[in-house]
């Protein structure tokens, strides 16, 4: 099972920040999180990824807790493009397993 | 285009039949990943290969089998198929294997549909 905790589903009004959240409360000292998105049924797509700090890309920003029990990921300006799944993932003796992931919905 | 080449991308067979599906790398990377997403399903991790070598497994059924070549294509084999076989198959790539530490970042094909009738 992920190791991950994600909503199922998400709106968020097109031009507005889409704030998502993970919980990853057993990640241990030496594991990055990674996000992805799939839109529809296309090959899921690479976002940021991270392990302490707070980064940011040309895609999205990653805020990450200093505990690192939790992340959010930030599209600052989201498109109805932005629509699609999001996975929060946590690598598992080295293999990446994807949750159920957010269902976001951006809406005109 | 995402550099990993992922062949047919459509394929309709019968129960009962084999299948192989192709996946090229992007240019560089030594490892290689496949996926299965069944319809309204989470993408389930099946095998990883790194520089031809079996890294890591998954929910692979023993009707499945991979292997990754010397120029580090890699080949998913399904046979005696299904219905409920029918599904997306991703293949991934990175440059990494299974270090436990380290940022391994995956790169995704488009995917092989496969329809079992």
């Amino acid at each position: 099972d992920a190791k991950t905790t994600q909503p199922p589903s998400m709106d968020c009004a097109e031009g507005r920040a889409a704030n998502l959240p993970c919980n990853h409360s057993t990640i241990s000292g030496n594991e990055y999180v990674y996000w992805y998105r799939q839109i529809h049924s296309q090959g899921p797509q690479y976002i940021i990824h991270g392990l302490k700090n707070n980064e940011t890309n040309e895609m999205a920003s990653l805020i990450i807790t200093e505990d690192r029990k939790s992340s959010t990921l930030i599209l600052p300006h989201a498109t109805l493009r932005d629509t699609a799944v999001y996975y929060c993932i946590v690598r598992e003796g080295g293999k990446l397993i994807f949750g159920q992931g957010t269902e976001l919905s951006v809406k005109p | 285009d995402s550099g990993v080449t992922q062949t047919p991308k459509h394929l309709i067979t019968a129960t009962g039949q084999r299948v192989t599906l192709r996946c090229s790398p992007r240019s560089g990377d030594l490892s290689v990943y496949w996926y299965q997403q069944s319809l309204d399903q989470g993408l389930q991790f099946l095998i990883q290969y790194y520089n031809g070598e079996e890294r890591a497994k998954g929910n692979i059924l023993e009707r499945f089998s991979a292997q990754q070549f010397p120029d580090l294509h890699s080949e998913l084999n399904l046979s005696s198929l299904e219905l409920g076989d029918s599904a997306l198959y991703f293949c991934a790539s990175s440059v990494l294997g299974s270090r436990p530490s380290g940022a391994n970042v995956l790169t995704f094909g488009a995917g092989s549909r496969l329809t079992v009738l």
